[in-house]
């Protein structure tokens, strides 16, 4: 089966930098894939990452190492509204099956 | 808004009913998923269907079913309401069926079941 482990908490204050790890254990690697969701709201594509390496978009980057089973997602310059639950994520087979961690509460501080 | 559509957007019902969770995916898209997220769980996958077809199931109950109509929009019956069943139910869609598809997700069906 699979699993994921990341924080269940991370607190920065703003305009800092921010990294929320993920670990997970699967048969089979599909892919990682990030999600931000505010309190109630609908969860938000950030970023894939299916081979080693680093993807930026904007603010946010996302790192993956297969050979680590280990991801991670940098959040820079950041603003009270990053504050949300972010969610590393796991393709299941070839099809657009995903699972997800339990999630990490950011809080941005001023 | 992410241009999927999920109707209704609150549902209270007792345990023993059934209701229906409609979803409308946004224009193009030919895949439809299913999820459920309560406090204690997380979001777990239920369901896809791609284009009509059922392609990628989850822990999915079998109180639980969905189908994905020719116009693809998609609905999720559970029926036999238990308590535990209460939680933000969202539909996703994506243009195709793979792993690296971005899913879109609408903005849920709270369920409350008394």
């Amino acid at each position: 089966g699979q699993s994921l482990e990341q924080p269940s908490e991370v607190t920065a204050v703003e305009g800092a930098i921010v990294q929320i790890n993920c670990t997970y254990q699967t048969s089979g690697f599909y892919g990682l894939s990030w999600y931000q969701q505010h309190d109630g709201g609908a969860p938000t594509f950030l970023s894939y990452n299916g081979l080693d390496g680093l993807e930026e978009t904007g603010r946010f980057s996302s790192f993956l190492s297969r050979s680590d089973s280990y991801g991670y997602l940098l959040l820079q310059e950041l603003q009270m509204k990053d504050s949300a639950s972010y969610f590393c994520a796991v393709g299941s087979g070839n099809t657009g099956k995903l699972i997800f961690g339990q999630g990490t509460t950011l809080q941005v501080k001023p | 808004d992410s241009g999927v559509t999920q109707t209704p957007k609150h549902l209270i019902t007792a345990t023993g009913q059934r209701v229906t969770l409609r979803c409308s995916p946004r224009s193009g898209d030919l895949s439809v998923y299913w999820y459920q997220q309560s406090l204690d769980q997380g979001l777990q996958f239920l369901i896809q269907y791609y284009n009509g077809e059922e392609r990628a199931k989850g822990n999915i109950l079998e109180r639980f079913s969905a189908q994905q109509f020719p116009d693809l929009h998609s609905e999720l019956n559970l029926s036999s309401l238990e308590l535990g069943d209460s939680a933000l139910y969202f539909c996703a869609s994506s243009v195709g069926g793979g792993v690296r598809e971005t899913q879109y997700f609408g903005p849920g069906t709270r369920l409350l079941v008394l």
